[in-house]
């Protein structure tokens, strides 16, 4: 089935920088959704959009809906060693046809 | 609450072995599905069910079987292991529609 294409395939930053990831996809979707993966363990959601162009903020997160709800972005603001992992972005069509992005690695050096 | 629940978390089989894979979830969600994750592959889905007693199959469900008889559990079987299926497989639920999926802390599985 066709993934969404998340970029940066990974990142490396340093302690207090600011991220921005992006998730992009040739199909509408109704329903944005940004996940976070440690090691060993599920994705975790992190922020869910309902509406285009919907700005939504969960602490130093932010992710906004597109205006065409084909793209989605994740920023991550001061980021802190805690917020390494691998982040992913999903999209939703109303018969729970869920699309993943390949995930966006993210290394934050102390 | 538990949340999504997995086991086992870590498994080995030999090639053309079989195993259940168990998945349950007490959050009352409707809607339960499989997800295998490769190195460079993301997510894809295996097989999903909507409610009980129904089921359906994902983007890659040869050597899977499924089965919903009640809503709390949603276990995978593997009916003849081979290598290819050495994967981290992840149980997800949610209400259905449009909400978001809630994962397991998912099973790390090894084919020899």
């Amino acid at each position: 089935g066709q993934q969404l294409n998340q970029s940066p395939q990974s990142m490396f930053i340093q302690e207090g920088e600011d991220v921005s990831m992006n998730c992009t996809s040739s199909s509408i979707f109704n329903t944005w959704l940004w996940y976070k993966q440690e090691p060993g363990e599920g994705p975790v959601l992190l922020i869910a959009l309902y509406k285009a162009g919907e700005l939504t903020s969960n602490g130093r997160l932010t992710a906004q809906f597109g205006i065409t709800r084909k793209d989605s972005f994740l920023n991550i603001s001061a980021s802190i060693p805690s917020d390494v992992g691998i982040y992913f972005c999903a999209g939703l069509k109303d018969n729970n046809d869920m699309r993943f992005g390949a995930g966006t690695r993210l290394t934050v050096k102390p | 609450n538990a949340g999504v629940t997995q086991t086992p978390k870590f498994q080995v089989l030999k090639t053309g072995q079989s195993m259940t894979l168990q998945c349950a979830q007490d959050m009352n969600h409707e809607y339960m599905s499989w997800y295998r994750q490769d190195p460079g592959m993301g997510l894809r889905l295996i097989h999903y069910s909507v409610g009980a007693g129904i089921t359906d199959q994902g983007e890659v469900p040869n050597g899977y079987n499924v089965s919903r008889s009640t809503t709390e559990d949603f276990p995978l079987r593997l009916l003849s292991a081979a290598p290819s299926q050495t994967s981290v497989y992840f149980c997800a639920s949610s209400y259905g529609g449009l909400s978001p999926l809630h994962f397991g802390n998912g099973t790390r599985l090894t084919v020899t």
